[in-house]
């Protein structure tokens, strides 16, 4: 069946560098790849998306790259705070007839001051 | 932001025991989900639906029923519960080729 594999289960970075955060898919045809943080003990919270009609999308310090060919895509955090420290999940659209979403097993993320 | 709302918030059943988890969201969304959250598998599907009086088996079904009697309210049943089903479990709702927006999410143990 389909998969969202996330490649990283854990991530440290210092403040103020850069994160990114990779995942893989398997259906060609997805065509919607959202991205969720969940802080601890909290639910998930949408933060960013991209479609398949673009490589690349901005929003503040989160940018999301899409590269269908390798069927990959990334999220990358500039500038990044202690409170950006959370799970982050990667999820791509499910193309079985019904709108589904296909989730990554999530990335704990940890900025350190 | 969508509004989605779950009761309760923590649950403590006994294994053979009914248990109903409730999911109401308040902008007439016509998909709605039901989700499990265990360590190492991030959210799996169990049911979902497209609108009142649907429901469709997601990607793990077994031991779970849902009910939607109206585009505000998805429940998730489980007529059995084992401690296998001991989890956190997330309602999200969206509109076709949108985002979905989450719940706060309900833990339930099964002892």
């Amino acid at each position: 069946g389909e998969k969202v594999e996330q490649h990283e289960s854990t991530l440290s970075v210092r403040e103020g560098d850069s994160a990114v955060i990779n995942c893989t898919y398997t259906d060609t045809a997805s065509s919607y790849f959202p991205w969720y943080k969940q802080e601890a003990g909290k639910s998930l919270h949408f933060v960013i998306d991209i479609r398949s009609n673009v490589d690349r999308k901005q929003s503040q310090r989160l940018i999301v790259l899409l590269d269908k060919k390798a069927k990959r895509f990334s999220l990358h955090i500039t500038a990044t705070q202690p409170e950006d420290s959370a799970i982050y999940f990667c999820a791509a659209s499910r193309t079985s007839g019904s709108w589904q979403l296909i989730f990554g097993s999530g990335t704990q993320l940890t900025v350190m001051p | 932001e969508a509004a989605v709302t779950q009761s309760p918030r923590n649950k403590v059943a006994v294994t053979g025991g009914k248990v109903t988890l409730s999911c109401n969201q308040t902008n007439n969304h016509n998909n709605m989900y039901w989700y499990r959250q265990d360590t190492g598998h991030g959210l799996r599907l169990i049911h979902y639906s497209y609108g009142a009086g649907s429901t469709e088996k997601g990607d793990i079904p077994d031991g779970y029923k849902a009910s939607r009697p109206s585009q505000e309210n998805f429940s998730l049943i489980l007529e059995l519960a084992t401690p296998s089903q001991t989890s956190v479990y997330f309602c999200a709702s969206g509109d076709q080729g949108d985002t979905q927006y989450f719940g706060p999410g309900t833990r339930l143990l099964v002892l």
